[in-house]
């Protein structure tokens, strides 16, 4: 199956401090990519979904000036959360879809990131 | 607006036979997903229902009805390493393809 690659795995840092997620995929040109947050025992909820070139689509409550999204290539999508605070503190996951839809249709996703805010 | 709901935790012992429910309350359904996610890792995909009926693959079987708003996944000859959590996902047809909804997931813990 396809494979979908993040970076980095785990990340503390400093209150105030912006921190890059990376999300790439590895064996597909990814048109669209899409970035979720789960707190612990709770649902993925989605943030965004990026698509290739052009501007994030931002769900209702996720405030763009925070959690920079960026999709300059068809493997690469970042996500930036600037001035990070210990509420932002939790697990970030990105998933990618191709061109073509799969014969089932699901979600490659990355391994993750857990971003820990002091 | 749409809600999914899943039990919160099962457990059951190894080898034996757990039925994870999923209702959901959707407008323009267009597939039921379940996935599987390890504490701390991202989540695998394990099934897919669009229409109603049961999809089996190898230990785990998934099964759709449209009209009740009701999915299962069966996880049969239980594993410790199916310790995991099972989230539930549905797409609307509205939504692009790969904007799911998730539910809360159920934790399902495998004893010896």
């Amino acid at each position: 199956g396809a494979v979908v690659s993040q970076h980095p795995s785990r990340v503390i840092c400093k209150s105030g401090t912006s921190v890059k997620i990376e999300c790439r995929s590895l064996d597909f040109q990814a048109t669209t990519m899409f970035w979720y947050r789960q707190f612990p025992k709770q649902s993925l909820m989605l943030m965004a979904t990026s698509n290739e070139g052009s501007k994030a689509t931002y769900e209702q409550g996720v405030e763009k000036d925070k959690f920079l999204i960026n999709h300059a290539s068809l493997t690469l999508s970042t996500l930036t959360v600037t001035s990070a605070h210990p509420e932002d503190s939790s697990f970030y996951i990105c998933s990618a879809r191709g061109r073509r839809e799969t014969t089932t249709g699901e979600l490659f996703f990355g391994e993750g990131s857990r971003l820990t805010v002091l | 607006g749409q809600n999914i709901d899943q039990p919160t935790e099962m457990t059951a012992t190894e080898g034996a036979i757990v039925q994870i429910n999923c209702t959901y309350q959707t407008s323009g359904f267009n597939g039921l997903f379940w996935y599987q996610q390890h504490a701390g890792e991202a989540p695998t995909f394990l099934s897919y229902n669009v229409l109603d009926g049961l999809e089996e693959k190898g230990r785990f079987s998934s099964f759709l009805s449209r009209s009740k708003g009701y999915s299962y996944l069966l996880l049969k000859e239980l594993q410790m390493k199916d310790s995991a959590s099972y989230l539930c996902a549905v797409k609307r047809r509205s939504d692009s393809w790969g904007k799911f909804q998730f539910g809360a997931g159920t934790q399902v813990v495998v004893t010896p």
